[in-house]
């Protein structure tokens, strides 16, 4: 069965710190896709970032970059010059055939002032 | 409307009643999708919509689930004889195109729903 699994239950970053944050996967399909949203408390789920697996090339948006390992199967999200906005929950997410997503258990980011 | 609406946003239901969901997507949207997300947990897909019809409805954890979306647009949700383990937030998206693939999906907040 398809998974994705974010190991960091907390993370905690210093305002305009840089912090990365952790995803695997497992899929046995060739053509997918893999996201990072963010949920704030009013649980509305806000796409942060989007990588297409048949692209090398890391997906960046601002001060949000990944770091796609495709043979390691990781997808790790770096937000660079953190800001108090940016504390929400963060779920990883991969495509699974044509209507699916798959979501990890998520990450709880708190930005420190 | 600018974004896809859910209502009621917050139901309390007493163990053994009938609830509706309702999901308004953005207006011309093609897909509508239904996940599930338990407290500390992330959403679990339950049913899809291209248009009016529904082709894959196999996250939907029991008979006593039941979508639709009739017309097209709206798309209600109904959970008959509501049980503890039912209590979550309901989470509706839509997307312009079919499918998943390249296409952007835009989440609603989300129905609380609380069995007491």
């Amino acid at each position: 069965a398809q998974t994705v699994t974010q190991s960091q239950p907390e993370m905690s970053v210093q305002e305009a710190e840089t912090v990365t944050l952790s995803c695997t996967y497992d899929t046995s399909e060739s053509d997918y896709y893999l996201f990072w949203y963010k949920q704030p408390p009013s649980r509305q789920m806000i796409l942060v970032i989007r990588q297409e697996a048949y692209k090398q090339q890391n997906a960046t948006e601002n001060r949000f970059s990944v770091n796609f390992q495709k043979a390691a199967k990781s997808f790790s999200l770096k937000i660079s010059d953190s800001q108090l906005g940016d504390a929400a929950m963060y779920f990883c997410a991969s495509t699974s055939g044509t209507y699916k997503y798959i979501f990890g258990t998520g990450t709880r980011l708190k930005v420190l002032a | 409307g600018a974004g896809v609406s859910q209502s009621p946003r917050y139901k309390v239901a007493k163990r053994g009643q009938d609830v509706a969901l309702r999901c308004d997507p953005i207006s011309g949207h093609v897909s509508l999708f239904w996940y599930q997300q338990a407290l500390g947990q992330g959403p679990e897909f339950l049913t899809y919509f291209q248009n009016e019809a529904q082709l894959d409805k196999s996250g939907l954890p029991s008979d006593r689930f039941f979508a639709e979306r009739p017309e097209g647009s709206v798309s209600t949700l109904k959970i008959q004889r509501t049980q503890q383990e039912d209590s979550a937030v309901y989470l509706c998206a839509s997307s312009l195109g079919a499918g998943l693939s390249g296409n952007t999906i835009y989440f609603g907040e989300g129905s609380w729903l609380t069995v007491v």
